[in-house]
């Protein structure tokens, strides 16, 4: 079993809908949860991080960790073309920039 | 520029041979890291630089792979004896000091390295 599992779709919505991406973990020592948006041919760029469980919201962006389920989650509300890329959820349990990342995500969002 | 850049954006190689990928921080980031993204994965980690020590390298592969960053600022990827499975595209990522824990990484476009 990986360390982190998400799986990679593709996901294909219509403008407008509200997008649910999630990850499972198996690792309690992970600390900091982090999403991560990758555009074809480009370097991931950081959406949110959460420290712990809880949520967090950015605007249309909404994450959720769970840590008794070892789970996390990214809501997108009111999806937008612009929102299809690859998701990479990512997590650390401690060691700077050592990052375990998912397999990502495909997602697309039709006009 | 204001963001990390990463030279070649492309190569291609023969099996055998030896390559180097460069990468230039974002100027006052004192936290480089590398990592290798192979195709329909996530991104792996393969070694942290605080200043010009690597703090972390416990995820290159084998002795064939070393870097350097002899200033604390450009560090060079190093590849010795390519193999085709070395083929993937290497991610370089800076960020101010220990904002490496939250993830607060920059990552570049990546050099894209087909062993041929």
């Amino acid at each position: 079993q990986k360390e982190v599992e998400q799986d990679p779709g593709p996901l294909s919505v219509p403008e407008g809908a509200i997008v649910s991406l999630n990850c499972t973990y198996s690792n309690s020592a992970f600390q900091y949860f982090m999403w991560y948006r990758q555009y074809s041919r480009k370097g991931p760029e950081l959406l949110m991080y959460t420290y712990s469980s809880g949520n967090k919201e950015d605007g249309r962006f909404t994450a959720q960790v769970d840590k008794s389920s070892k789970y996390i989650s990214l809501f997108i509300r009111d999806s937008q073309p612009s929102d299809s890329a690859t998701y990479l959820c990512a997590m650390n349990g401690g060691s700077q920039g050592n990052l375990i990342f998912g397999k990502g995500t495909k997602l697309s969002v039709k006009p | 520029g204001a963001g990390v850049s990463q030279t070649p954006s492309n190569k291609v190689t023969e099996k055998g041979k030896y390559v180097e990928l460069r990468c230039d921080p974002i100027s006052g980031h004192t936290a480089l890291y590398w990592y290798r993204q192979s195709l329909g994965q996530g991104p792996e980690f393969l070694i942290y630089f605080q200043g010009t020590g690597a703090a972390d390298d416990s995820g290159l592969p084998n002795d064939r792979f070393f870097a350097v960053r002899p200033e604390g600022s450009v560090s060079t990827l190093k590849i010795q004896r390519t193999e085709r499975g070395d083929s993937a595209v290497y991610l370089c990522a800076s960020s101010h000091m220990n904002r490496g824990l939250n993830g607060e990484l920059f990552f570049g476009e990546g050099s894209r390295l087909t062993v041929l």
